[in-house]
């Protein structure tokens, strides 16, 4: 089965600060990756996608991904942190041929932007 | 337009007692989702439905889980004497489409107590 393994559960960090979340899944064939974004009292929505291409992937507010197929890994960067970013950040994949489409999530990553 | 609906928002319901929760995909959206997270947990995958297809219902914990759909709208996930461990946000997504890259949007999310 795939597993999707997200470390560092909880971060607090300073605005302006750098953020980078880990990543990483089990899974040898063709992955499709996600990460998902929850601000307090919204839903999930979409922060970024990975299906092909170049591996270094841009999203939404400034967030983007890179794509390491020998490390299995999907690590989330910003640069520079907002306050606005407090949310919980949910990492999942897609595994082609394994499960109609269903999403395998990591535990996510709570995340604290203190002004 | 408007995006995944569900409801009721909150239930709190007795150790025992039957619980169904509802989920109205976004107009147009072939496939719906439901996923469970737990407390600390990632979200869990329990059935899809795709078009007129047989439901994968392989994510389903035990028989007491079981949900219908009515063409490409509402969706309906049924819990049977219920019982504490089910407690846990219960989500529906819905994609336009079959490829595994499509995006899943997320509802509210109906938070589910078992006393």
């Amino acid at each position: 089965a795939q597993s999707v393994s997200q470390h560092n559960h909880h971060v607090i960090l300073s605005e302006a600060a750098s953020l980078e979340l880990g990543c990483n899944y089990s899974y040898g064939g063709t992955v499709n990756l996600f990460w998902y974004v929850q601000y307090p009292g919204q839903h999930l929505q979409l922060l970024l996608k990975y299906f092909s291409g170049d591996p270094l992937v841009k999203g939404i507010k400034g967030f983007e991904a890179e794509f390491i197929k020998s490390k299995f890994s999907f690590n989330l960067r910003k640069p520079s942190v907002q306050w606005s970013d407090t949310a919980e950040y949910f990492c999942a994949v897609n595994a082609l041929g394994y499960g109609n489409n269903r999403l395998a999530f990591g535990k996510g990553n709570q995340v604290v932007v203190i002004p | 337009g408007a995006g995944v609906s569900q409801s009721p928002s909150n239930k709190v319901t007795e150790k025992g007692k039957d619980v169904e929760l509802r989920c109205d995909p976004i107009s147009g959206h072939t496939a719906l989702y439901w996923y469970r997270q737990r407390l600390g947990q990632g979200l869990e995958f329990l059935i899809y439905f795709q078009g007129n297809s047989a439901p994968d219902k392989s994510g389903l914990p035990s028989d007491r889980f079981s949900a219908e759909r009515t063409g490409e709208s509402v969706s309906t996930l049924t819990i049977q004497r219920t019982q504490q461990e089910d407690s846990a946000v219960y989500l529906c997504a819905s994609s336009a489409g079959t490829a595994p890259q499509e995006t899943q949007y997320f509802g509210p999310g109906t938070r589910l107590l078992v006393l």
